[in-house]
């Protein structure tokens, strides 16, 4: 596509439930990363991956968050039984391959804001 | 580590004024440096970016110059536009890795 596409935008969930956020990515773009804008706070970095292996899951805040990516292209950030602190905007970045390195530069989506009631 | 740090906002200036954004960074080398901006409801979009030292990155009006010496990368623009309204994020990749550190973000409010 055009550009890094998210899906939902918004969604509203209640705590305990889980949810599913989805990156496309920029057509061609091997390398894709997921981080999320807390208010008030700079962009923390989650996971990141490299066609559809995830070298470093270190940035996952904890064992409730997961995310895979099938076929180089799509990722899903899942989140299983939220709590009201997972309340964010999730952004998804794509780039071409940066072997490892951040090289190239990355292209955000516009993000799905979470809300955890 | 690596890190990047931001002044404060929110800045609030009245249309035509001349703006600067704080940045300074530390790095292990001479990273790129970038500035993204996020315009409301909106995801982040590379405004400027310098790749070595004392390069500079402009668009849009914006300006900014990849001090080494003071490790800076300040961000200005002579003359601010209602439509400039914006969060601006001043980056850099971490070294040997595929991350990108980002300062927290200046929320700029420009007034008619």
């Amino acid at each position: 596509g055009a550009g890094v596409s998210q899906s939902p935008s918004n969604k509203v969930t209640e705590k305990g439930k889980d949810v599913e956020l989805r990156c496309d990515p920029i057509s061609g773009h091997t390398a894709l990363y997921w981080y999320r804008q807390s208010l008030g706070q700079g962009l923390e970095f989650l996971i990141y991956f490299q066609g559809n292996s995830a070298p470093d899951k270190s940035g996952l805040p904890s064992d409730r968050f997961s995310a895979e990516r099938t076929g180089g292209s799509v990722s899903t950030l899942t989140i299983q039984r939220t709590q009201q602190e997972d309340s964010a905007v999730y952004l998804c970045a794509s780039s071409w391959s940066s072997g490892g390195l951040a090289k190239n530069i990355q292209y955000f989506g516009a993000g799905t804001r979470l809300s955890v009631l | 580590g690596d890190s990047v740090t931001q002044m404060e906002g929110p800045v609030t200036l009245s249309e035509e004024a001349f703006l600067t954004i704080n940045c300074t960074y530390t790095a292990t080398g001479y990273p790129s440096l970038f500035w993204y901006v996020q315009y409301p409801g909106e995801g982040l979009q590379l405004l400027l970016k310098a790749t070595k030292a004392d390069d500079k990155g402009s668009n849009k009006g914006f300006e900014a110059t990849y001090r080494k010496e003071t490790t800076s990368f300040h961000l200005e623009k002579g003359s601010v536009q209602v439509s400039d309204s914006a969060v601006y994020f001043c980056a850099l990749p971490e070294s040997g890795t595929y991350k990108y550190i980002f300062g927290t973000g200046t929320r700029l409010k420009v007034l008619a």
